[in-house]
């Protein structure tokens, strides 16, 4: 079945250090691709996506690459702040039979300390 | 525009009891889904609706829980007789189309 893997947390960097978060998928068909962020507390709010092939999906600094040879979408930035400290979620989305749900993966806790 | 509204914050509900919880799509959206959150996890789809229909209730406990999506007022999941097994955080999103789901900032339920 459809499924988002994404690589295992924590991850803790200091400030202005590059972040790179990896996630694969499998997927049958073109799925559109997401990645998400949740603050402490908060709801999910969508950082960036990417919809075909080769696109990129980019985001208050953030960028990510839809790669169809690789299945890939890894989340990348060149100089983290301590705001960015929150779970980042990969995912894609499913359309059957009328129905567009998302699946994602398990999440990667990012600590970005001053 | 105001977001996605949901309703309450938190809930607290005895092993036994029932649990509604209420999601308030953005204007002008006419899909909502459900999910749950687990700790330590990602976050599980439940169920996707339109208005006053069930479009795929594919990730839903076949036993306990339903969902609705009146034509008038929010969308509503319901747990009856709940167990601690329950205990998680419930997201709602909506979307005025297809893909672009937009999240509530959820609900999160504790069954003591």
């Amino acid at each position: 079945g459809d499924s988002v893997t994404q690589m295992e947390g924590p991850v803790t960097l200091s400030e202005e250090a590059f972040l790179t978060i990896n996630c694969t998928y499998t997927a049958t068909g073109y799925p559109s691709l997401f990645w998400y962020v949740q603050y402490p507390g908060e709801g999910l709010q969508l950082l960036l996506k990417a919809t075909k092939a080769d696109d990129k999906g980019s985001n208050k600094g953030f960028e990510a690459t839809y790669r169809k040879e690789t299945t890939s979408f890894h989340l990348e930035k060149g100089s983290v702040q301590v705001s960015d400290s929150a779970v980042y979620f990969c995912a894609l989305s499913v359309s059957k039979g009328g129905s567009e749900k998302l699946v994602f993966g398990k999440g990667t806790k990012l600590t970005v300390n001053p | 525009n105001a977001g996605v509204m949901q309703n309450p914050r938190h809930l607290v509900r005895r092993r036994g009891q029932e649990a509604r919880l209420r999601c308030s799509p953005m204007k002008g959206h006419s899909h909502v889904y459900w999910y749950r959150q687990l700790p330590e996890e990602g976050l599980k789809f439940m169920v996707y609706l339109q208005k006053e229909n069930i479009i795929d209730e594919s990730g839903m406990p076949k036993e306990r829980f339903s969902a609705e999506f009146p034509k008038e007022g929010p969308s509503i999941l319901r747990i009856q007789q709940v167990v601690r097994g329950d205990s998680a955080a419930y997201f709602c999103a909506s979307s005025p189309r297809s893909y672009e789901q937009y999240f509530g900032p959820g609900t999160r339920l504790t069954v003591t």
